[in-house]
């Protein structure tokens, strides 16, 4: 199956703390997972994206661990900032061919309070 | 470099109408791929274009289409609206289908009554 599973669903963080979302997904021939963060009226943006191949990316305060034998990865945001209260999306895909479509989870709105 | 741009931004339709949504993709993007956005069933793709082939299609009845023009911009229309069809499509450009990297416009938030 493509279903990428997301949660929590939503998560309050104090201002400095860290706040992680997990995902889950089935398809072994997924080969790209991004991050995106939505802000309401937006388009999703693209936060960060990591490979099969590494375990864990790091970009600035946001960081992305991956377990491939688990088929779960996870974002990371340290020193959490309320300028971080977003929706934050992950997604999976099969690189180039023909299949390449982003398969998203489910979100879960982040708020980091002041 | 100017992002990408989606019009209108805002559309009210009532059912049985159809409807157009234009995308313009970043200056030498030339795939655009686009998504549907509801509170219920999240970001599910429709469908992607390059080279005014339609590459990949997701699982959305006929009534959804799109084509892409030879300055890779992109259109995708939706006939006899239903009340279901209220979402905000969202367009996403790429270099090309082997480019992972995704960049989303601002959305067309489309209210069907």
């Amino acid at each position: 199956q493509q279903q990428v599973k997301q949660s929590p669903q939503s998560l309050i963080v104090q201002k400095g703390g860290i706040s992680i979302i997990n995902c889950a997904y089935e398809n072994t021939a997924f080969d790209y997972f991004p991050w995106y963060q939505q802000f309401p009226g937006k388009g999703p943006a693209l936060l960060i994206a990591i490979r099969p191949d590494v375990s864990e990316k790091k970009e600035g305060r946001f960081t992305i661990s991956f377990n491939k034998s688990a088929k779960q990865f996870s974002l990371h945001i340290m020193d959490s900032q309320p300028g971080d209260s977003a929706t934050y999306f992950c997604a999976a895909t099969i690189s180039g061919g023909s299949a390449r479509q982003l398969t998203f989870g489910s979100g879960t709105q982040l708020t980091v309070l002041p | 470099k100017a992002g990408v741009t989606q019009t209108p931004r805002y559309l009210i339709k009532t059912r049985g109408q159809q409807v157009t949504l234009s995308c313009s993709p970043i200056s030498g993007h030339r795939s655009v791929s686009w998504y549907q956005q509801t509170p219920g069933q999240g970001l599910q793709f429709l469908f992607e274009y390059f080279s005014e082939t339609q590459r990949n299609k997701g699982n959305f009845p006929g009534r959804f289409s799109g084509r892409q023009f030879s300055n890779s911009r992109s259109e995708m229309n939706v006939s006899t609206l239903e009340l279901g069809d209220s979402a905000l499509y969202l367009c996403a450009s790429s270099l090309d289908p082997n480019t992972d990297t995704q960049y989303f416009g601002p959305g067309t938030r489309l209210t069907v009554l």
